[in-house]
């Protein structure tokens, strides 16, 4: 079937404006993680959806940042007043349940959005 | 503290030899999951294997294994039989029981194969 999927592929915007980041995850998984990687890092966590609820927000670096997940399928990750240092590759990925243990917790990921605040 | 230690930037590896990637943890769990994940130049993090802490047995999947030495807190990667296409990141990574879903990842290591 179909893997996670990621819209758009690259964004440029300027300081200051808003963004909207949208992930699809594969179809039937229950859970949903956004992570952060800056040039030369490795993913950093930010948020992650069991169902439509968000389980854990803990790594979202300020109240810039948000995301929902309305309908427990596909979400998208909100950054207002965009800033410099928010250029990054916003990676999101899924798997059957966030509470399910051993391989089936393994997490797939999707392509990443590139994000560029000029 | 970091959590996941790679301690390797870059490795280089000769076209058909095994090479093996480093990876050390940290956690006060007893439940946790390791991954190692390859991140081609394109971007996309695909996901290699994974070594659940209770496993007795060391993860294999292909050409890749993973050396889990519980008492060490290693997680070591192996390819055998390197290929060009192998040439990519790789991160390994730790899911805690205790901390819900999300993942830790270390800093990566380059590797690059020499045809």
């Amino acid at each position: 079937g179909a893997g996670v999927s990621q819209t758009p592929s690259n964004k440029v915007t300027e300081k200051g404006k808003y963004v909207e980041l949208r992930c699809d995850p594969i179809s039937g998984h229950t859970a949903l993680y956004w992570y952060r990687q800056s040039l030369g890092q490795g993913p950093e966590f930010l948020i992650y959806f069991q169902g439509t609820g968000a389980a854990d927000d803990s790594g979202l670096p300020n109240d810039r940042f948000f995301a929902v997940r309305p309908e427990g399928s596909v979400s998208t990750l909100k950054i207002q007043r965009t800033e410099r240092g928010d250029s990054a590759v916003y990676l999101c990925a899924s798997s059957l349940g966030a509470r399910t243990s051993g391989r089936k917790e393994t997490q797939y990921f999707g392509p990443g959005t590139r994000l560029l605040v000029l | 503290a970091q959590k996941i230690t790679q301690t390797q930037p870059g490795m280089f590896v000769q076209e058909k030899e095994a090479v093996t990637l480093d990876c050390t943890y940290d956690t006060s769990d007893q439940s946790y999951g390791l991954f190692w994940y390859k991140q081609p130049s394109s971007g996309e993090m695909i996901f290699l294997i994974y070594q659940g802490s209770y496993d007795e047995q060391n993860a294999t999947e292909g050409r890749y294994s993973l050396n889990f030495q519980k008492a060490r807190k290693s997680a070591n990667l192996v390819i055998s039989a390197s290929q060009l296409g192998d040439s990519a990141m790789y991160f390994c990574a730790m899911r805690e029981a205790n901390q819900g879903g999300k993942l830790i990842f270390g800093q990566g290591t380059e590797l690059s194969v020499k045809p």
